[in-house]
């Protein structure tokens, strides 16, 4: 597959763990924030997006936080399984911006 | 996503040498976008596309250029190509009309190397 991240930072879990992946933003001004997951040899695909009006939004096993104060924003993945293993971004998007600015991502793996 | 491809999926290309990369999208949006990816440095964006007649630059648009050939098809060229263009080149949509335009599908990528 292909190599999307040789300097990424990692975090390693085992299968049934929690998984909680950090993210800090830059833009105070960014309405959106959004996590992408890529597997190796993929594309980005979309999993959660929160609005900077929330602090707290839950998907299926998984929620974002909002920390605006700190501007930081975690994905949790509840009982972490080996398909969850993938390099993770967070997105902003920023008040009168059309586009995305993507983080440098995360890989998460998880050992069974 | 087999509903955004690209082609080809891997090239290996040399120095100064012209290259096009092809996206075509069966999602009927109208936002198209072409993004780089380099290891440690996540998804940087190069061009995007609002409509056929609205093409934008990117953070990273020099050394490329694009065309929006129909709503569906989104190229992208690099006209003398260098080493440093070596990447991971993604193609992405996103529909206006949804409310969601932040949400963006992504095509498989295209892995260019340039020698």
């Amino acid at each position: 597959g292909e190599s999307v991240g040789l300097h990424l930072p990692t975090l390693s879990v085992q299968e049934g763990d929690n998984s909680i992946i950090n993210c800090a933003y830059s833009n105070s001004a960014s309405d959106y924030f959004i996590w992408y997951k890529q597997e190796s040899g993929k594309g980005p695909q979309f999993i959660i997006d929160i609005r900077s009006n929330m602090d707290k939004r839950q998907g299926q096993r998984v929620t974002v936080l909002l920390n605006k104060t700190v501007k930081h924003l975690s994905l949790q993945i509840a009982a972490t399984q080996p398909g969850d293993s993938a390099v993770y971004f967070c997105a902003e998007r920023g008040t009168g911006f059309q586009k995305l600015v993507f983080g440098t991502g995360t890989r998460l793996l998880v050992s069974p | 996503d087999a509903d955004v491809t690209q082609t080809p999926r891997n090239r290996i290309t040399k120095t100064g040498k012209r290259i096009m990369l092809e996206c075509s999208q069966t999602k009927g949006h109208d936002r198209m976008y072409w993004y780089r990816q380099d290891p440690g440095l996540g998804l940087r964006l190069i061009y995007y596309s609002f409509d056929v007649k609205d093409i934008n630059k990117g953070e990273i648009s020099d050394g490329y250029s694009v065309s929006r050939q129909a709503q569906a098809k989104f190229s992208l060229s690099l006209e003398s190509a260098i080493p440093n263009q070596t990447a991971l080149y993604f193609c992405a949509t996103s529909d206006k009309a949804s409310g969601r335009h932040y949400e963006q599908y992504f095509g498989p990528g295209t892995r260019l190397t340039v020698t």
